[in-house]
């Protein structure tokens, strides 16, 4: 099972400011996709990249495939209350029926 | 349309007692996944089922867990006898089944405390 990394665990900040959390793994993504997990949900898919170098924006969230598909970054701006979460990576396992591989998370806390 | 159904949304039992989760799936939906997820990780794949058969249960711990999904719809995840490590958030997903990867929908989770 690939093993995916991610950083940093924990991140508080206030609103307003920009962050950017990591996903990396020794080898190379089918594909990879972002969730974030609101306390006392399921998660909930917020993009797919498939492509090396691929950028995809989603409002103030901006996501990064690396050009070797080792790692993605996601990038958010001017963060709000709302953001707040742990936002997990996660890469589709194609020999066991593509369930998915999820990284530890990085929980978000944005305060006013 | 309605989303992944589970319950109940909160279970506290003592170790050594059995527990039984439920999960209805959004409609259509061939493909099942019931992913446990301990407090501070990611979700890890317990069982997949595709309708009514079993695609992947290599990481169901078969000595205490048990799961089915009868006549391919709903499925039940049972713990029996329960341990203090199986504290966690019990997370059930489905998707529409054609080739290749699909998006995956989650429900809200059970979660589990074992005193």
């Amino acid at each position: 099972t690939q093993l995916l990394e991610q950083s940093p665990q924990f991140l508080s900040i206030q609103e307003g400011e920009n962050l950017t959390v990591y996903c990396n793994s020794s080898s190379v993504f089918s594909s990879l996709q972002w969730y974030r997990q609101e306390p006392g949900e399921g998660p909930v898919l917020l993009v797919t990249v498939v492509t090396g170098g691929e950028v995809k924006k989603l409002k103030r969230l901006t996501f990064q495939f690396g050009d070797a598909r080792k790692d993605s970054s996601l990038h958010i701006t001017a963060a709000q209350p709302g953001d707040t979460g742990l936002y997990l990576c996660a890469s589709p396992e194609r020999n066991s029926g593509y369930a998915l591989n999820f990284g530890k998370g990085t929980s978000l806390l944005v305060t006013p | 349309e309605a989303g992944v159904a589970q319950s109940p949304r909160y279970k506290i039992i003592e170790k050594r007692q059995s527990v039984a989760f439920w999960c209805n799936p959004i409609s259509g939906h061939a493909t099942l996944y019931w992913y446990q997820q301990i407090l501070g990780q990611g979700p890890k794949l317990l069982i997949q089922f595709q309708n009514n058969g079993v695609v992947d249960d290599s990481q169901l711990p078969k000595d205490r867990f048990s799961a089915e999904r009868l006549k391919g719809v709903d499925s039940t995840l049972k713990i029996q006898p329960a341990k203090l490590e199986d504290s966690a958030v019990y997370l059930c997903a489905s998707s529409p089944w054609t080739s290749g990867f699909n998006e995956q929908f989650f429900g809200p989770g059970t979660r589990l405390t074992v005193l």
